[in-house]
């Protein structure tokens, strides 16, 4: 399994927006509807904020949404803030029941 | 409250074993979509696999014919069976549960496990 495509770091000013992207393949992103992102802060565990592209678990703010075209998948984050300083992962559904990880964005709130 | 907790972690020499658990408290193991990630430090997060409703189970090719995922439902208990460790199986190993009808997933804070000798 290959690992999905993401910029190593994304930066912004409070109250921007930014995106991230996560590149992958016809066998993954593009065949499936089936994306997940994730945010990490440092030394705690991954919670998920969207799931099958664009949908978003009770209690994660609005700020947060997902989108897709083709192979590849976005994150946007809206009016950026301190807190959303994270490392934030993508992770897609690639068929016969596995999944794969992108290898991570690292968000700078300047 | 829903949530799991792993434990089993530690040290061991290359080219032994440990096996992991993950403790599931408000829910069922076999009602929940279970799974195992890895990420070693400063690196980016690793699937493993899953154990599904039906307890069927994939792994990575990373891990495959090294490591067994199980469940016991009796203990409401996923487990994570590791042989033939290498040095670059050194991690955190976690465990989630992703619930379909409810739309959310949980994590454990995850089990350190070092090979090393």
């Amino acid at each position: 399994q290959s690992t999905l495509t993401q910029p190593a770091s994304v930066s912004g000013s409070p109250g921007q927006s930014i995106t991230i992207s996560c590149t992958g393949t016809g066998s993954d992103i593009g065949a499936y509807e089936s994306v997940s992102w994730y945010q990490q802060h440092p030394g705690k565990a991954p919670k998920l904020i969207i799931f099958h592209v664009s949908g978003r678990p009770s209690g994660v703010s609005s700020r947060f949404s997902g989108s897709k075209s083709g192979s590849t998948a976005s994150l946007t984050i809206s009016g950026l803030q301190a807190a959303d300083e994270a490392d934030y992962y993508c992770n897609s559904y690639a068929g016969s029941d596995t999944r794969v990880f992108g290898g991570g964005t690292k968000v700078t709130v300047l | 409250e829903v949530q799991v907790v792993e434990s089993g972690g530690g040290l061991v020499q290359p080219g032994g074993s440990l096996k992991l658990s993950c403790a599931a408290s408000g829910f069922t193991v076999s009602g929940a979509g279970m799974s195992w990630v890895r990420q070693a430090s400063g690196k980016g997060l690793e699937w493993l696999g899953p154990i599904g409703g039906n307890a069927n189970t994939v792994h990575a090719e990373s891990v495959k014919g090294r490591f067994t995922i199980s469940r016991d439902d009796s203990k409401n208990t996923a487990f994570l069976q590791m042989n033939s460790l290498e040095i670059e199986d050194t991690a955190v190993y976690y465990c989630t549960a992703w619930f379909e009808d409810l739309r959310m997933e949980v994590w454990g804070k995850g089990t350190t496990v070092i090979v090393s000798s």
